[in-house]
C-alpha cells in the first residue's frame, strides 16, 4: 500500500518570504500523480498543483512549484512571494495512475502553515 | 457553475443512532468520492462511485455503506454510529473516472455525543 509522509505538522513564513513544504512518499509502481492540496480554515479544499510522475519537469503554477524526485520519492512544494492567504492546511496526496479508473488519493497528515505580516 | 454541495454542514447524533449525508456533485460529474478527516486519523478514503456502481473502498468497518443515484447524487450512510465516527466527511467530484482534479465539498461535520 501506498503512504504519504508529512514531516512538517507547522510551518510558519514571513509574508513575502519563501517556504517549503516537504513531502514524501513510498510506492512500488511506476506511474503514479501526485498533489498538493490547501485547505484553508474552515473553508474547502482546493487543489494547488499537481505532477504527472512520468513528467522529468517540475509543475509550476504561478507563486506555487515542486520539486519532484522520483527516484528520492520527495515531492515538496515551494510557495514564493506568500501571501496572507496561503495560511492553510496543505496536503501531500498521491493517486495510483489510471488503470481502471480510481481516484482514490493517500493524504498525508497536513502541514499546517501560519504567514506572518 | 455551482461547486460541491453537502447537506447537511452539521449535524449531532448519539451514539447507536445512524446517519445519512448527502453530497451533491458539481453539474455534469459522474464521480464521486467521499473521504473522513479526524485529527488523529487524518484524511482517509472511504469509497468512490461513478455511473452508481462503487469502484472502490477504503477500510472501513460494513456500518460505512454508499450509493449514488441516476443524477450523480451521492449518500453515505454509517449505522450504529460510535464516538469515533466523529469527523469531517468529505465528498469530491470529478467529471470523468481518472480525471486529474477532484472538486471537495464544504464537508459534514458529524459529532457523536
Amino acid at each position: 500500500a501506498q503512504t504519504v509522509t508529512q514531516s512538517q505538522p507547522e510551518m510558519s513564513v514571513q509574508e513575502a518570504e519563501t517556504v517549503t513544504l516537504s513531502c514524501t512518499y513510498d510506492t512500488s509502481e511506476s506511474d503514479y500523480y501526485l498533489f498538493w492540496y490547501k485547505q484553508p480554515p474552515s473553508r474547502q479544499m482546493i487543489l494547488v498543483i499537481r505532477q504527472e510522475a512520468y513528467k522529468q519537469q517540475n509543475a509550476t503554477e504561478n507563486r506555487f512549484s515542486v520539486n519532484f524526485q522520483k527516484a528520492a520519492k520527495s515531492f515538496s512544494l515551494k510557495i514564493s512571494d506568500s501571501q496572507l492567504g496561503d495560511a492553510a492546511m496543505y496536503f501531500c496526496a498521491y493517486r495510483s495512475a489510471p488503470q481502471g479508473g480510481s481516484e482514490k488519493l493517500v493524504f498525508g497528515k497536513g502541514t499546517k502553515l501560519t504567514v506572518n505580516p | 457553475k455551482a461547486g460541491v454541495t453537502q447537506t447537511p454542514r452539521y449535524l449531532i447524533k448519539t451514539r447507536g443512532q445512524q446517519v445519512t449525508l448527502s453530497c451533491s456533485p458539481i453539474s455534469g460529474h459522474r464521480s464521486v468520492s467521499w473521504y473522513q478527516q479526524t485529527p488523529g486519523q487524518g484524511l482517509q478514503f472511504l469509497f468512490e462511485y461513478f455511473s452508481e456502481t462503487q469502484r472502490n473502498k477504503g477500510n472501513f468497518p460494513g456500518r460505512f455503506s454508499g450509493r449514488q443515484f441516476s443524477n450523480s447524487r451521492s449518500e453515505m450512510n454509517v449505522s450504529t454510529l460510535e464516538l469515533g465516527d466523529s469527523a469531517l466527511y468529505l465528498c469530491a467530484s470529478s467529471f470523468l473516472q481518472g480525471s486529474y482534479e477532484q472538486y471537495f465539498g464544504p464537508g459534514t461535520r458529524l459529532t457523536v455525543t
